[in-house]
């Protein structure tokens, strides 16, 4: 079973400031874990994913997230919010062996004040 | 990649009454997805479509309110049946290995009265 909690339904940052969103998992295997981006009236579509390899994952537009095994965590993180950057954010886990199943944290609406 | 597209992109439905929601996608694939996005909350799994077989559902969704036809590769849709306010949501379509890249349609936005 697997789960994900994301901290913070909204997150409120200054255009030019730093973007950090929080998400902490459990997962009873190793898991694959993913950010997800949702523009409005749009679907959604993939920031950026962690599976093996490098614990530091960087994704489009300027977003990267860090997998943290000791700490359950793979916070998305961005140096810089630009305007664009408003939109709400879901940070996702598989389990490694299962292509079928997709468990989605409550997400993060962000909101980027000029 | 794949391109999802799915109709219609909104409606405004009488409770008692039946919508079917349609995906396209532009290449075959073995695997089809239907999630749920009730107001103000996240994406829940509603169930799995493989062509030539009965959809997967997962726990709380059953085949008689939300039925599932997959007749080929590019193609499925999803019913919302009887329909009351409580099923108002977002319904998406999604493709792909779920571990490793899953591609999304931009979503059905259903709003019972």
């Amino acid at each position: 079973a697997q789960s994900v909690t994301q901290l913070g339904s909204h997150v409120s940052v200054s255009e030019g400031a730093l973007v950090l969103l929080r998400c902490n998992y459990s997962s009873s295997v190793p898991p694959y874990l993913f950010w997800y981006v949702q523009y409005p009236n749009q679907g959604l579509q993939l920031l950026l994913k962690y599976t093996t390899g490098a614990t530091l994952v960087k994704g489009i537009n300027g977003f990267e997230a860090e997998f943290k095994k000791s700490e359950t965590s793979f916070h998305l993180t961005k140096p810089s919010a630009h305007m664009s950057d408003a939109a709400e954010y879901f940070c996702a886990v598989s389990a490694s062996g299962s292509a079928r199943q997709l468990t989605f944290g409550s997400g993060t609406q962000l909101t980027v004040l000029p | 990649s794949a391109v999802i597209s799915q109709k219609p992109s909104r409606d405004i439905c009488q409770r008692g009454t039946s919508l079917t929601i349609q995906c396209q996608v532009d290449s075959q694939v073995t695997m089809m997805f239907w999630y749920r996005q009730q107001p103000g909350q996240s994406l829940t799994l509603i169930a799995t479509a493989n062509q030539g077989s009965e959809a997967t559902y997962e726990s709380g969704f059953v085949i008689d309110k939300f039925p599932i036809s997959r007749p080929n590769l590019t193609f499925s849709t999803l019913t919302v049946s009887n329909m009351s306010p409580e099923d108002s949501s977002i319904y998406l379509c999604s493709v792909g290995p779920q571990n490793t890249e899953a591609f999304f349609g931009q979503g059905t936005r259903l709003t019972v009265v």
